[in-house]
């Protein structure tokens, strides 16, 4: 089936440093990438779609300069948190749409990222 | 706005007992999809259901379309505790839109 490597898994870095992260879809293209925040104990909340060659559009109440996205190919997404601070301490999730369709088929996510930020 | 209302969104019960997911809208969705989510991980499609009134079996686990594709349910019987995790409905407007997500509901199941 499809797969979406979602990498690092887990990353700690200190207050003011960039951290980017790394979706690359294995065995098919994704022309479209969905980036998810989650809490502790909540849901998924929809942070921006990126799509291959044209810029990510934005959720509403997501800083798009803090927040950069990049599809720059048809297998890779990535999400650089900015001039990172605690509260953007997180878990990051990306998510494609199936090759054969999201509607029918569901959606591949990746495997998470875990950030904290000290 | 939660355009996707969860329920319950805790549970927590005895092996061997029964359990219903309950996901209301009061948007017609052209899917609804449920995915389960273990601690540190990414959710995994469990099932898709398309049209109104479609019944899906995944072993014990029963899934239900309304009949207006507005709302959809998840039925596990005889609850194991190999079935603790979080439950996740989403559900699709058109196409390869966002999935819109409800609260999720965490169920444990006791030995």
């Amino acid at each position: 089936g499809a797969v979406v490597s979602q990498h690092p898994s887990r990353v700690i870095c200190k207050s003011g440093t960039s951290v980017k992260i790394e979706c690359r879809s294995l065995d098919f293209q994704a022309t479209t990438m969905f980036w998810y925040r989650q809490f502790p104990k909540q849901s998924l909340m929809l942070m921006a779609t990126s799509n291959e060659g044209s810029k990510a559009t934005y959720e509403q109440g997501v800083e798009k300069d803090k927040f950069l996205i990049n599809h720059a190919s048809l297998t890779l997404s990535t999400l650089t948190v900015t001039s990172a601070h605690p509260e953007d301490s997180s878990f990051y999730i990306c998510s494609a749409p199936s090759p054969t369709g999201g509607l029918n088929y569901g959606y591949t996510f990746g495997s998470g990222t875990r950030l904290t930020v000290v | 706005t939660q355009l996707l209302e969860q329920s319950p969104q805790f549970l927590s019960i005895q092996e061997g007992e029964n359990l219903t997911v309950y996901c209301n809208s009061s948007s017609v969705f052209s899917s609804l999809q449920w995915y389960r989510q273990e601690p540190g991980e990414g959710p995994v499609l469990l099932v898709t259901v398309v049209t109104g009134g479609e019944v899906k079996k995944l072993k014990r686990l029963t899934f239900q379309f309304g009949d207006a594709r507005k709302d959809s349910s998840l039925h596990i019987t005889a609850a194991q505790p190999g079935d603790t995790g979080l439950y996740l409905c989403a559900g699709v407007k058109s196409g390869n839109t966002p999935l819109v997500f409800g609260k999720g509901t965490r169920l444990s199941v006791i030995a």
